[in-house]
């Protein structure tokens, strides 16, 4: 089946240490994006690929990393340089001629 | 409605009742509306999207309502059922000079739809 696939479902994480989130899209989509979401919060945008090997800032980008290699693959890394990493992690994709985004389910990372 | 602060706005309807979800959006240059849902511990599900050259546009029990004149945004379920509980979101889609920001979208807060049998 066709869809975005986000591992892992939880990470924990201890203070001082990176940790990368995986993205994967099997739809043929130009763009990705990595939001974040806290509770009792909307979505905030991170990073965002509009094309292999480009990627810009979003909302947040302070403390994360990406990098955009392959079409389908859109890895978020967390730095120990992000202050409050705790949150729930969305990647999401969108193709040229709509503007609706495919999420994946999600990736819930706790710093310990 | 949706409100910015850390308290969610919450609707609680009975089975079978009308429910309408209120958003307010902030940039008159927006072009591109969408609602999505979002169930417990997963990613967001898209319900009902809206350009904005229409004011209406209807899906599957549900009307999506745009009110540029106010900024308001509006999602009307029909006959509401309890699998329907969940957090909506409604996201615009601001046009910059140039052309539109190609599916970046900004989110509001959200509400929580609770639905009682």
């Amino acid at each position: 089946d066709g869809g975005i696939t986000q591992s892992p479902k939880y990470l924990f994480r201890k203070e001082g240490q990176n940790v990368t989130l995986s993205c994967e899209q099997n739809l043929n989509h130009d763009a990705m994006y990595w939001y974040r979401q806290d509770p009792g919060q909307g979505l905030r945008l991170i990073y965002y690929s509009q094309i292999v090997n480009d990627f810009q800032k979003g909302d947040i980008a302070e403390g994360y990393s990406v990098s955009r290699e392959k079409k389908e693959s859109f890895p978020l890394t967390v730095t120990s340089a992000q202050k409050n990493p705790t949150a729930f992690y969305l990647c999401a994709s969108s193709g040229q001629s709509t503007g609706e985004l495919f999420f994946g389910e999600g990736s819930r990372l706790t710093v310990l | 409605g949706e409100s910015v602060g850390l308290h969610l706005p919450t609707l609680s309807v009975q089975e079978g009742d009308n429910s309408i979800i209120n958003c307010a959006y902030s940039n008159s240059a927006s072009d591109y509306f969408i609602w999505y849902k979002q169930e417990s511990g997963k990613g967001p599900q898209f319900i009902i999207d809206i350009r904005s050259n229409m004011d209406k546009r209807q899906g599957q029990r549900v009307t999506v309502l745009l009110n540029k004149t106010v900024k308001h945004l509006s999602l009307q379920i029909a006959a509401t059922q309890p699998g329907d509980s969940a957090v909506y979101f409604c996201a615009e889609r601001i046009r910059y000079a140039g052309g539109t920001s190609y599916g970046k979208l900004t989110f509001g807060q959200g509400t929580i739809l609770t639905v009682h049998p």
